[in-house]
């Protein structure tokens, strides 16, 4: 098993601009999570999806950032426009349930930086 | 709302020996699950140990073993026979049970983390 996928690794763009962070999670796995990580905030629950469709979103922080997960193998995370203070590392995460008791499997992660 | 608490920010080891780092939290349920995640420099958050709150019996994982307490929901990590390789930030988690849609069921909660580095 290949785990989580995350695309790209990292990710330099200019403020304004559109970002779209990709996720391939485990295959079987049908509940996917997206995170993210600063130095203030630690680690955030942005959105999670339970069978392709966005269950709770209430960690979304603004209008500017979407997503979405148009099949069972694959999501994405859009910022539209991006700026500096969205510069945070974003996981992937996915796991047999919701709530399952062996926590979550991780991707490597996908550092934005926003300049 | 659950918190999860570390209080150490920054732990240092000496390479053979034993560490052990903290974590409270603050909770009113009693079914919950507890996870403690390492994240070494390249990034990849791994899964290190988990404990079901209703079990007594400390989960235990090679040279790692946690100290559970739940009366006074504590949930400590201790690594034995510390290696180089075990420099990392440590995570401790928490996961209320519950597999009901919305909510905050299954979501994992993070502490802030405590950045452990063991010297040789």
């Amino acid at each position: 098993d290949a785990g989580v996928i995350q695309s790209p690794r990292h990710e330099v763009t200019e403020m304004g601009q559109e970002v779209t962070l990709r996720c391939k999670p485990i295959s079987g796995h049908n509940s996917l999570f997206w995170y993210r990580q600063t130095m203030m905030r630690g680690l955030e629950l942005l959105i999670y999806f339970n069978n392709n469709v966005p269950i709770d979103d209430s960690g979304m922080p603004e209008d500017r950032f979407s997503a979405k997960m148009p099949n069972a193998s694959f999501s994405t995370l859009k910022i539209q426009p991006s700026e500096p203070r969205d510069s945070a590392v974003y996981f992937c995460a996915s796991s047999l349930r919701r709530g399952a008791s062996g926590g979550y499997t991780f991707g490597s992660g996908t550092r934005l930086t926003v300049v | 709302a659950q918190t999860v608490t570390q209080s150490q920010p920054e732990m240092s080891v000496q390479e053979a020996e034993t560490v052990t780092l903290s974590c409270t939290y603050d909770t009113s349920e009693n079914n919950y699950y507890l996870f403690w995640y390492k994240q070494p420099p390249s990034r990849q958050m791994i899964l290190v140990i988990r404990q079901e709150a209703y079990k007594q019996q400390n989960a235990t994982e090679n040279r790692f073993s946690v100290n559970f307490q739940k009366a006074a929901k504590s949930f400590s990590l201790k690594i034995s026979d510390s290696q180089l390789g075990d420099t990392a930030m440590y995570f401790c988690a928490f996961m209320k049970h519950g597999v009901l849609l919305g909510g905050s069921q299954g979501n994992l909660i993070f502490g802030k983390g405590t950045k452990l580095s063991v010297k040789p």
